[in-house]
């Protein structure tokens, strides 16, 4: 079945700097890819997605690029904020409706 | 966003019990799923449910595993009976399964379940 891996596990960054998350997925015929942020003791909160058919999506200070070649997406996220501290999954789904989640990118913005 | 509830938030109970964990969807939501994350590890598929029936299931879903969502009332998710290895968060998640937005899943904040 599908593998999701998500690197880095933990990054620390500066208020201000920007954050960059890869994932890559195994299965060539997943076609979804929702990201989702979780902040300490709250849940799964979705953040953006990327069909297949797309190479790049902005969502103000989140650009998610996507590379079906190398089965690679990144999550850049720009002019970071305290509030942006929390764990981000990358996820992929397939023509079934079951998400595989990547084990998470935990991100602390010091200010 | 989209709010899915979870009751219980927590669950504490000896391993041979029974428990459900109780879900409420968003209100036109079609598709309702389980996931399951033990502590420190990635949150995997249980199960997917629609129009009354299991659409697709994990090997994690075990036969001591059912869902139902009678009448409209909430999505559950039953264990009979429970064994150790069923501590871990419980996340349910819906989808609307409709135009754009509806492949989009949206969490609940999960029930923690520790089985003693």
């Amino acid at each position: 079945g599908e593998q999701v891996e998500q690197l880095p596990s933990s990054l620390i960054v500066q208020e201000g700097a920007s954050v960059l998350i890869n994932c890559s997925y195994t299965d060539s015929a997943s076609v979804y890819f929702p990201w989702y942020k979780q902040e300490p003791g709250k849940r799964l909160q979705f953040i953006i997605d990327i069909r297949s058919n797309m190479e790049r999506k902005q969502n103000q200070r989140l650009t998610l690029l996507f590379d079906k070649k190398t089965k690679h997406l990144s999550l850049h996220i720009t002019a970071t904020q305290p509030g942006d501290s929390a764990i981000y999954f990358c996820s992929a789904k397939g023509f079934a409706s079951a998400l595989t989640f990547g084990s998470g990118t935990k991100v602390i913005v010091l200010p | 966003g989209p709010k899915v509830l979870q009751i219980p938030s927590h669950q504490i109970i000896d391993m041979g019990q029974m428990v459900t964990l109780n879900c409420d969807p968003v209100s036109n939501h079609l598709y309702f799923y389980w996931y399951k994350q033990i502590l420190g590890q990635q949150m995997e598929f249980l199960v997917n449910f629609y129009n009354g029936k299991v659409m697709e299931k994990s090997k994690l879903f075990k036969d001591q595993f059912s869902v139902e969502r009678p009448d409209g009332s909430y999505f559950t998710l039953k264990i009979q009976p429970t064994a150790l290895e069923d501590s871990a968060v419980y996340f349910c998640a819906s989808s609307s399964g409709l135009g754009g937005r509806g492949d989009t899943q949206y969490f609940g904040p999960g029930t923690r379940l520790l089985v003693l």
